[in-house]
């Protein structure tokens, strides 16, 4: 198994909505991150995990909480979100956090907030 | 901060090469150069990398100059499926992408 797979597709939730995007992989990954990506812009990194503990916060608002239950999955819990928080949240993996790891990447739940 | 600087975008013809450059003018000795490419409605997938020797694989060869501060992706023979917004990133896995090269292959 080479994927990341992300759940949901699309979500749209309105400002006072709780709200949580879900990823997983088994590839015994042990570092896994999430970005976010506005339209036409590059993917942001947002957070690292490696081994399940918490190892990069890119001064996220505290509205994102990440969480990482175990080495295959990562979530990322929401509360209210500002309009401004509509992007596609891209979730990656890769074996660690060394100089030449490689990331795989699912292809993002699109995020829509009213 | 993205490091690095790319062409806003390259045509190509199916069937030929394509070469995309990179500069990376501040890169340190331990830093990768990384290329992920992203094709429409799907997340980023590695494409290649390397640290100072030319690299091969299945999709593409990575040239990096002598000093390291430019390297040049190389699609042997572009297809359709090819069509994608390449990044070049400099660093490590921390990924800072930058705006990337949007390439379009003409049938």
């Amino acid at each position: 198994d080479t994927e990341v797979t992300q759940t949901p597709k699309h979500l749209v939730m309105g400002m006072t909505n709780k709200k949580s995007l879900k990823c997983e992989q088994h590839m015994g990954h042990r570092a896994m991150y999430w970005y976010k990506q506005k339209a036409k812009k590059p993917p942001e990194l947002m957070f690292v995990y490696s081994y399940e503990k918490l190892s990069i916060n890119e001064s996220v608002p505290s509205r994102f909480s990440p969480e990482c239950p175990n080495s295959s999955l990562l979530n990322l819990h929401l509360h209210a979100l500002q309009p401004e928080d509509s992007a596609l949240y891209l979730c990656a993996s890769s074996q660690a956090v060394f100089g030449g790891a490689t990331l795989s990447f699912g292809s993002g739940t699109q995020l829509s907030v009213l | 901060d993205a490091k690095t600087t790319q062409p806003n975008s390259m045509e190509s013809n199916e069937e030929e090469p394509v070469h995309l450059p990179c500069n990376h003018s501040t890169i340190s000795g331990t830093d990768y150069i990384h290329w992920y490419r992203q094709l429409p409605s799907q997340g980023p997938e590695y494409v290649i990398h390397g640290l100072t020797s030319n690299v091969n694989n299945r999709m593409a060869s990575l040239a990096i100059a002598e000093d390291r501060k430019s390297s040049t992706l190389i699609l042997h023979r572009a297809t359709l499926r090819d069509a994608a917004v390449y990044y070049c990133i400099q660093g490590d896995y921390k990924l800072s992408f930058g705006a990337g090269t949007t390439v379009t292959v003409r049938a």
